[in-house]
């Protein structure tokens, strides 16, 4: 059982460059979200998703793009990177409700933007 | 807008001292509470959680956290620290019943815990 696989675990872009964050889960989890953590910020809110077709904007959606067209997956797309997307990207999932439930993390990804 | 404040950023303590961190969330209606620990270099993992009825919540590793109503508190205890237990610890609160939002955890900015061996 995988939990919540993110990849890359690491990405250097250059301003301008666009990428996808990937993440999947196997837990058959309705909910899916992408957390940004910085440091002395805490995590924010960028997108999520309670369920396959459904999306929803989060606290800091601008300059990424979600989809959800399986349970499974649900990738994190930078149009356009910028020097201020520099951060740690988490991925977390949850059954439904899920504040029962908490959420499980994926490792996170490392993105430096140059 | 509603926040979580976690007014410890870093704490250092020595072995076998007893740990206590803040966390106060700002909404009046009902909420879940949850405690994630953040080891060095790893995800978020989840020590405990607040739902309903004792608010008194035993979660993994020794720890427990407090719910008390009145005070907006659920503020995080161990009565002696390892030094394994070194790591981030964030709070998250979810205010159930909030709009289109319902669900999504709000995190406050987390206490880094240094223990000294």
């Amino acid at each position: 059982n995988a939990g919540v696989t993110q990849t890359p675990k690491f990405q250097v872009l250059k301003t301008g460059q666009s990428m996808t964050l990937q993440c999947a889960q196997d837990m058959n989890h309705e909910y899916m979200s992408w957390y940004r953590q910085d440091p002395g910020m805490g995590l924010r809110l960028i997108h999520y998703s309670v369920g396959a077709g459904i999306t929803d904007q989060g606290e800091v959606p601008n300059g990424y793009n979600v989809s959800r067209s399986t349970t499974e997956d649900f990738p994190l797309r930078l149009l356009s990177a910028a020097p201020s997307q520099t951060s740690v990207y988490f991925c977390a999932s949850s059954y439904s409700p899920q504040y029962l439930y908490g959420y499980t993390f994926g490792s996170g990804t490392r993105l430096t933007v140059v | 807008a509603q926040s979580v404040s976690q007014h410890n950023h870093h704490v250092i303590l020595s072995e076998a001292a007893s740990l206590e961190l803040g966390c106060n969330y700002s909404y009046g209606g009902t909420v879940n509470l949850f405690w994630y620990v953040q080891y060095p270099g790893q995800h978020l993992q989840l020590l405990l959680k607040y739902f309903s009825g004792d608010p008194l919540v035993k979660g993994i590793k020794g720890f427990e956290a407090e719910f008390i109503k009145s005070k907006f508190s659920f503020n995080l205890r161990k009565p002696s620290v390892q030094w394994s237990d070194t790591a981030e610890y964030f709070c998250a609160v979810n205010p159930r019943n909030y709009g289109g939002s319902q669900g999504n955890l709000i995190f406050g900015n987390g206490t880094k815990l240094s223990v000294k061996p």
